[in-house]
């Protein structure tokens, strides 16, 4: 099973400030066509898991342009620009190459 | 898009629960669909994938066995059949809506999920 590694796991944030978690993975998540079968989640307290980013670096749709993924292989990164308030939540990463597995989840908050 | 999930509840060990998933707003049987559950407090489990066609079905290695996915495209439904219920099945169920019809690869709808107790 690839098992997937979050950092850090709480992240104080100030508002306006940039923000950046890290994911990694056991096996590489490279699938041959080309593409980071990694994605990020973010649950609002009270809510459901929201997609944000898809294929490591693809907004999905109505994501603000704050919201960023990058990385391949086995390293990636999701950064936020500038942190709002209602950004604050679990931010969570999952592998979609073999079957699916999530990380552990960063829980981000305001200082 | 929208998923709508029922059929959670309180079942005593060894029980069974049938959850149901009512989407609306798209081409149902063109997207793999999912469950995902969540302990409280806890992290996020993929549970079960069937693909579009409902001819391809996977599952967690923690449900094998116990749990059955199916889908009807006719009337836009999907099922997880959870039998021989366990404590640590306890968790709120997420029906999810893939990208793709034949495997999901990431979940791009959540539904809001139905809470299952065992105890």
């Amino acid at each position: 099973d690839i098992v997937m590694t979050q950092s850090p796991l709480s992240l104080p944030v100030t508002p306006g400030e940039p923000a950046s978690i890290s994911c990694r993975s056991s096996q590489s998540l490279l699938h041959r066509n080309g593409y980071n079968y990694l994605a990020w989640y973010l649950q609002r307290p009270g809510q459901s898991p929201q997609l944000l980013i898809y294929l490591a670096s693809h907004r999905a749709s109505g994501v603000p342009d704050r919201f960023s993924g990058s990385g391949s292989g086995t390293d990636f990164t999701l950064k936020i620009s500038r942190v709002e308030a209602e950004d604050v939540g679990v931010y969570s990463c999952m592998q979609g190459l073999q079957s699916y597995t999530f990380g552990q989840g960063t829980k981000v908050e305001i200082k | 898009v929208q998923l709508l999930e029922s059929g959670g509840g309180l079942v005593q060990p060894g029980g069974s629960l049938r959850l149901s998933c009512a989407a609306s707003g798209l081409t149902f049987s063109t997207y793999a669909m999912g469950w995902v559950r969540q302990t409280p407090g806890k992290g996020l489990e993929w549970v079960s994938s069937i693909n579009g066609g409902g001819n391809t079905t996977s599952y967690a290695d923690s449900v094998k066995g116990r749990f059955t996915v199916s889908r009807d495209n006719s009337k836009n439904t999907l099922s997880l059949q959870m039998n021989s219920l366990r404590a640590d099945d306890t968790s709120i169920y997420y029906c999810v809506k893939g990208r793709f019809p034949e495997r999901c690869v990431d979940f791009d709808v959540w539904g809001q999920g139905t809470m299952v107790t065992v105890s």
